[in-house]
This record gives C-alpha cells, sequence and structure tokens, in this order.
C-alpha cells in the first residue's frame, strides 16, 4: 500500500526566507507526483504536476523535483510571501481502469511572517 | 477553464438526516469524479471514483450504502450521506476529469459536513 509522508507537519518562516518542504512515498511505481496548496476551509490549488519522467518542474517562485527511484519529492518556495501561507499536499498519481488515482501525503502547514 | 463547483459549501444538519452534496464540471465533460473526505488536520482520502453511467468504486472501508454517489450525466455527481451522524462530520471534495482529454484532476472547493 502506497503510504506519502511530508516533513516538516508545520513550519513558520519569516518574510523572504527560501524554504524547502519533503514528500517521500514508499512505492516508486507512480505515473506523476502532483503538489497543491490548501487554504483553511478550501479546496485544493494545483501548483506543479511532474511526470514519472521528468526530474523538476518550475512555475514562479516554486521548483518541484522528483527523485522517483528514492521515493523523494521536494518543494523549494523562493522569497517567501504572507500569502503563501497554506497547507501544501503532494500527490502521487498511479494509473488504474478508472483513471488517475491520487494518493495525498500528510500535509505541510506554512506560515509566512511578516 | 477546467472549474469544478461543489454544492452546498457548508451544511449543518441534525443526527438522521440524509445529506445531498453535488459536484459539478462547469466547462468539460467530467467522465470520472472522485470523492474525496478530510478530517481536521489530515490529508485527503479517497472514498471512491465514479464514471459516468456505471457504479461508483468504493474504496476499502467506505460504506457503500451510507455514501450513496450518482454520476448520471458528464457534468454531474452527488454524494448523498444517508442518516448521517456525528462521526460523519467532516469535509467532503469532489475531483473530476475528463479521461479522453488525459487531463489531472480539477477539484472542487469543498463542503463542510457538520451533524449535531
Amino acid at each position: 500500500k502506497q503510504e506519502v509522508t511530508q516533513i516538516p507537519a508545520a513550519l513558520s518562516v519569516p518574510e523572504g526566507e527560501n524554504l524547502v518542504l519533503n514528500c517521500s512515498f514508499t512505492d516508486s511505481a507512480i505515473y506523476n507526483l502532483q503538489w497543491f496548496r490548501q487554504d483553511p476551509g478550501k479546496g485544493l490549488t494545483s501548483l506543479l504536476l511532474i511526470q514519472s519522467s521528468q526530474r523538476e518542474q518550475t512555475s514562479g517562485r516554486l521548483n518541484a523535483s522528483l527523485d522517483k527511484s528514492s521515493g523523494r519529492s521536494t518543494l523549494y518556495i523562493a522569497a517567501s510571501q504572507p500569502g503563501d501561507s497554506a497547507t501544501y499536499l503532494c500527490a502521487v498519481i498511479v494509473l488504474t481502469g478508472g483513471g488517475n488515482k491520487l494518493t495525498f501525503g500528510t500535509g505541510t502547514q506554512l506560515k509566512v511572517e511578516l | 477553464g477546467a472549474v469544478v463547483s461543489q454544492h452546498p459549501s457548508w451544511v449543518i444538519c441534525k443526527s438522521g438526516t440524509s445529506v445531498k452534496i453535488e459536484c459539478r464540471s462547469l466547462d468539460f465533460q467530467a467522465t470520472t469524479m472522485f470523492w474525496y473526505r478530510q478530517f481536521p488536520k489530515q490529508s485527503l482520502m479517497l472514498m471512491a471514483t465514479s464514471n459516468e453511467g456505471s457504479k461508483a468504486t468504493y474504496e476499502q472501508g467506505v460504506e457503500k450504502d451510507k455514501f450513496l454517489i450518482n454520476h448520471a450525466s458528464l457534468t454531474l455527481s452527488t454524494l448523498t450521506v444517508t442518516s448521517a451522524h456525528p462521526e460523519d462530520s467532516s469535509f467532503y471534495i469532489c475531483s473530476a476529469r475528463d479521461l479522453t482529454r488525459n487531463q489531472p484532476q480539477h477539484f472542487g472547493d469543498g463542503t463542510r459536513l457538520s451533524i449535531l
């Protein structure tokens, strides 16, 4: 059974700091990996999707890497801002007969302080 | 594009009531819809997957008679929590994708269900 773990569970940093969020998964037979942002009481906003054949994806201040063989992904946030405060979830994606199945990590709750 | 609308966003009801949650894809055909549940400070757990016109496939441990899923059209799926009890209180999120276009899942904004 796939298990997805995120470290740290919570993180508080001052504005402007660069930071790294970690995601690890136990079964490396994945199709894709996706990072999401969730604001309190809200749904999910997709940030980056990395295909299993790729090693990283970038969007603005965000960079996500994937090391499939070691079962790890990182999300790098540059020059953090208070608006980045949210819970960040990674999800590994496997192919099933009914479509892609996502298994979510435990999440990292990020707070960026002024 | 690729907007998923979930309704209601918040519902409070008495124990024993049945509650229906709607999930609509507004600008694409959702061949497949997914229902997730999220307890406080926990991650999303997949409850079931439904393909349009077919019976839903439930994950292990999810009671199909408790959580009724209907996906009768390419733009609408409903989740009905039957005879809800306080332990069913949770945040329910749907997602949808068009399997024919190999697109990722698009998520709704979730429904906060509180059973008194």
